[in-house]
């Protein structure tokens, strides 16, 4: 079966200091994964999502990049933070046969709750 | 104007109630529904995705799709106090680019002992 790991599960990081969020997806190959910001009581906004090692897309200009160096590896990434960049993260993967009835649902990691102060 | 709007709630409720969740869209490419479960400080589970019209029932759960009116509804028959939490709907339209999806932004669901 499949699973799916993020961590750190909770992070307190001052501005201007970098980030590292990491997830890792095992029980599969070729993934599509993604990265979801939420703030407190609101939607999931997504901010990545790639379709194979290397390949990334950006759906909001930000202060945060992504990075995917191997094919279950997905990392989050920031080299100043600032305080509009608290809020959980989550990390989630699909099957990549795209048009297959069953097969557009994601499956998301536990989250990383990030507070920067 | 959000592509999925979904009431925020919070919706409270007696246990052994039905609950009745809504989310409205406006792409008519959409083709694909999801309900999402979350509970607090947890990530979303997957509850249950149903392909164009119709109804899908599961259990407890019911996911009913009226595409003509760009309506989708998750039923909770005999709520339970373990049914709380915040439900998630989200859509795709087949053949999306990488598998996107569309979420609303969440329903906060209190069921009451």
């Amino acid at each position: 079966s499949q699973t799916i790991h993020q961590w750190p599960a909770t992070l307190v990081q001052p501005v201007g200091s970098p980030l590292s969020l990491e997830c890792t997806v095992e029980g599969t190959s070729n993934p599509n994964l993604y990265w979801y910001r939420q703030a407190a009581g609101r939607g999931l906004q997504l901010l990545f999502y790639s379709v194979g090692i290397g390949q990334i897309s950006s759906e909001v200009p930000q202060n945060l990049s992504a990075s995917r160096p191997q094919d279950r590896q997905f990392i989050l990434s920031s080299k100043k933070l600032l305080l509009s960049d608290s809020g959980f993260y989550l990390c989630a993967w699909r099957p990549d046969d795209v048009g297959l009835a069953g097969l557009y649902e994601q499956y998301f990691g536990p989250g990383t709750r990030l507070t920067v102060t | 104007q959000k592509e999925v709007e979904q009431d925020p709630g919070p919706l409270s409720v007696p246990e052994g109630a039905i609950v009745s969740l809504n989310c409205t869209y406006s792409n008519s490419a959409f083709q694909y529904f999801m309900w999402y479960r979350q509970y607090s400080r947890k990530g979303p589970e997957l509850l249950m995705y149903t392909y164009s019209s119709g109804n899908k029932e599961d259990g407890r759960f019911t996911a009913q799709v009226d595409k003509s009116s760009k309506y989708i509804s998750l039923f909770i028959r005999d709520s339970q106090p373990s049914d709380s939490a915040t439900y998630l709907c989200a859509m795709s339209a087949i053949n999306t680019n990488a598998g996107k999806s569309t979420f609303g932004d969440g329903t906060t669901l209190t069921v009451k002992p």
